[in-house]
């Protein structure tokens, strides 16, 4: 079965620091990444995606995120982070022929000191 | 303004008692899924559906039961089978097509069993 793997659980930064946020999946075929984030109290909601092409895709709020196929990977970045950048991030992963149905990691809790 | 709503977005149950969410969408989606989401553990998928009076289980279906007589309603029971069914449950969809397979969430409905 699929399994998606982000590695922090819970990252701390002040503001303007670099982000990057691991997650790595073990499907070995066509796969569609993506990343959602979730700000308190609000709904889940798609920050970026990839689908196929430019392996650099970016998302709203200045982040984006690289698919490295041969290392499994789909981290995502943000070169200086805002305290509103505070939220809960997952990362997700449909098999190419699985259509629609993703499989999530565990979420990585970010806080951003102000 | 297009969405899910999912209803309530608090419920409490006794032991042995079956529950009902509700999830409706207003986007046209042909799919629809259901979500478990656990402190810690992401979230992990219950069931789903492609397409109208069609679903699939997902990773952890037992306990639940779902039905999709309508495109756009496409409600969770859960049953007294399910062992621990304290948990934020949320419901997503998506149009289907391979190009656009991120999800849009609802809001989400806690469900606590007392």
């Amino acid at each position: 079965a699929q399994s998606v793997s982000q590695h922090n659980h819970h990252v701390i930064l002040s503001e303007a620091a670099s982000l990057e946020l691991g997650c790595n999946y073990s499907y070995g075929g066509t796969v569609n990444l993506f990343w959602y984030v979730q700000y308190p109290g609000q709904h889940l909601q798609l920050l970026l995606k990839y689908f196929s092409g430019d392996p650099l895709v970016k998302g709203i709020k200045g982040f984006e995120a690289e698919f490295i196929k041969s290392k499994f990977s789909f981290n995502l970045r943000k070169p200086s982070v805002q305290w509103s950048d505070t939220a809960e991030y997952f990362c997700a992963v449909n098999e190419g022929t699985n259509a629609g149905k993703s499989t999530f990691g565990d979420g990585t809790t970010l806080t951003v000191k102000p | 303004d297009g969405g899910i709503t999912q209803s309530p977005k608090y419920l409490f149950r006794k032991e042995g008692q079956n529950v009902t969410l509700s999830c409706e969408q207003n986007l046209n989606h042909d799919a629809m899924y259901w979500y478990r989401q656990d402190p810690g553990q992401g979230l992990r998928l219950i069931y789903y559906s492609q397409i109208v009076n069609d679903f699939q289980k997902g990773d952890i279906a037992e306990g639940y039961s779902v039905s999709r007589e309508k495109k756009e309603s496409f409600p969770l029971t859960v049953t007294s089978a399910q062992k621990n069914p304290t948990a934020f449950y949320l419901c997503a969809s998506s149009s289907g097509r391979i190009v656009d397979y991120g999800y849009t969430f609802g809001s989400g409905t806690r469900l606590t069993v007392v």
